[in-house]
């Protein structure tokens, strides 16, 4: 299995662009989580998703966020418009409710530069 | 609200001697709970994991981690660290809507190897 593949893999743009992540999560899991990483904040929940259906984004940010995962293997995390203070690692990792434990597997993550 | 707290930012030992990394959890159920291993530039890696049963649970390259309930701790240990060890600990406690696929973490422990 390729794992969790996210693109791009570093991403650089001008403040008020719109940017697009991308997550392909392990075939089969059935819950998908978007993640923020950053110094000050360290590693935040952002939304995650069981069945395509959102089930939790509490932490989005703001309305600036948003996620879609139009079908069970792609899932998108958008910023419009972008800031600087988006600049962060963004990982996407998905699970199977199949499993006891329900393990999450995590992306290599996007590093996202906001300037 | 679950929580976890990893009190030290950063621990630095030498190759060859043991290590433990502090985990405290606050939870109001019986947790699901688990250890993450980050090297740089990379995702998240499952070191391992406890829900029941032996409360003593071994992961792979060679850490073990102890459930405590009376202390609500998790930490986190290797007899014998190598220069390959070196990265970021997070420590992580499940809950959710439908059990333990939403997970916390801890802001992390930096572990530094030195010759």
């Amino acid at each position: 299995d390729a794992g969790v593949i996210q693109s791009p893999r570093h991403e650089v743009t001008e403040m008020g662009q719109e940017v697009t992540l991308r997550c392909k999560p392990i075939s089969g899991h059935d819950y998908l989580f978007w993640y923020r990483q950053t110094m000050m904040r360290g590693l935040e929940l952002l939304i995650y998703f069981n069945n395509n259906v959102p089930i939790d984004d509490s932490g989005m940010p703001e309305d600036r966020f948003s996620a879609k995962m139009p079908n069970a293997s792609f899932s998108t995390l958008k910023i419009q418009p972008s800031e600087p203070r988006d600049s962060a690692v963004y990982f996407c990792a998905s699970s199977s409710s199949g499993t006891s434990y329900n393990e999450q597997f995590f992306g290599p993550g996007t590093r996202l530069t906001v300037l | 609200a679950q929580s976890v707290t990893q009190p030290d930012i950063h621990i630095t030992v030498s190759e060859g001697a043991s290590l433990e990394l502090r985990c405290n959890y606050s939870y109001g159920a019986t947790p699901y709970l688990f250890w993450y291993v980050q090297s740089p530039g990379q995702g998240l890696q499952l070191l391992l994991k406890y829900f029941s049963g032996d409360t003593l649970v071994q992961g792979i390259k060679g850490f073990e981690a102890e459930f405590k309930r009376s202390q609500s701790s998790f930490n986190l240990r290797k007899p014998s660290v190598h220069w390959s060890d070196a990265a970021e600990y997070f420590c992580a406690v499940g809950a959710g809507n439908f059990g333990n696929e939403k997970l916390t973490f801890g802001t992390g422990t930096r572990l530094t190897i030195i010759p």
